[in-house]
């Protein structure tokens, strides 16, 4: 069955800086590659998503690259602001959704 | 505003004390998950429902079950309580397999006493 890595676990990062969270998946029959965010005491929310046949996509300060053939891909989040604190999950999916052991973004002001 | 609602938000029961868990959407998906949510841990799926059909997860307990009555509502039985069964425990759907999300409920903190 399918596999995901994340790293780091924690990421502290000063505001205004960039964070990357890498992630690897092990089936290569994955094809679709969501990233959540997910706050004290909610539930994850979906943030971007990506899909095998994209390479990059974009939205706002947040960005999602896929290597399909490295089975990686990573988030990026640019200008990053004290509410961008949280922990974020990636996850591989097609029929069923795994997800990674989270990474806690800290943004200090 | 379509969504994912889930009753109660926080629900305390007793060891080995039956208890369920609600989950309704306005979303009209056909895909139904239930997750389990420990502290700093990722969600792990117990089960979903396709419509009608139902996927248990090899590794969810029996202790574990899931109703399905409608497209809109989903519950989760938990038949005997056990200490190790205190979590988030997160509803989700999605239109269909392979479709964008899933898309999470708040969920529902389990404290079992």
């Amino acid at each position: 069955g399918e596999n995901v890595e994340q790293h780091p676990s924690t990421l502290s990062v000063q505001e205004g800086d960039s964070a990357v969270i890498k992630c690897t998946y092990s089936d290569s029959a994955s094809n679709y590659f969501p990233w959540y965010k997910q706050e004290l005491g909610k539930g994850p929310q979906l943030i971007i998503d990506i899909r095998s046949n994209v390479g990059e996509k974009k939205d706002q300060r947040i960005a999602v690259t896929l290597n399909k053939t490295a089975k990686h891909f990573s988030l990026h989040i640019t200008e990053t602001q004290p509410e961008d604190s949280a922990v974020y999950f990636c996850a591989a999916g097609g029929f069923k959704t795994i997800f990674g052991a989270g990474t806690r973004l800290f943004v200090k002001a | 505003d379509a969504m994912v609602i889930q009753n109660p938000r926080y629900q305390v029961t007793q060891f080995g004390k039956p208890v369920t868990l609600s989950c309704s959407q306005t979303l009209n998906h056909n895909v139904m998950y239930w997750y389990q949510q420990k502290s700093s841990q990722a969600p792990k799926l117990l089960f979903h429902y396709y419509d009608k059909d139902f996927n248990n997860e090899a590794d969810t307990p029996d202790n574990f079950q899931s109703r399905r009555p409608n497209t809109s509502f989903c519950f989760l039985d938990i038949r005997s309580p056990g200490l190790g069964d205190a979590a988030m425990y997160l509803c989700a759907t999605s239109l269909n397999f392979n479709h964008k999300g899933p898309h999470f409920g708040p969920g529902t903190r389990l404290l079992v006493l």
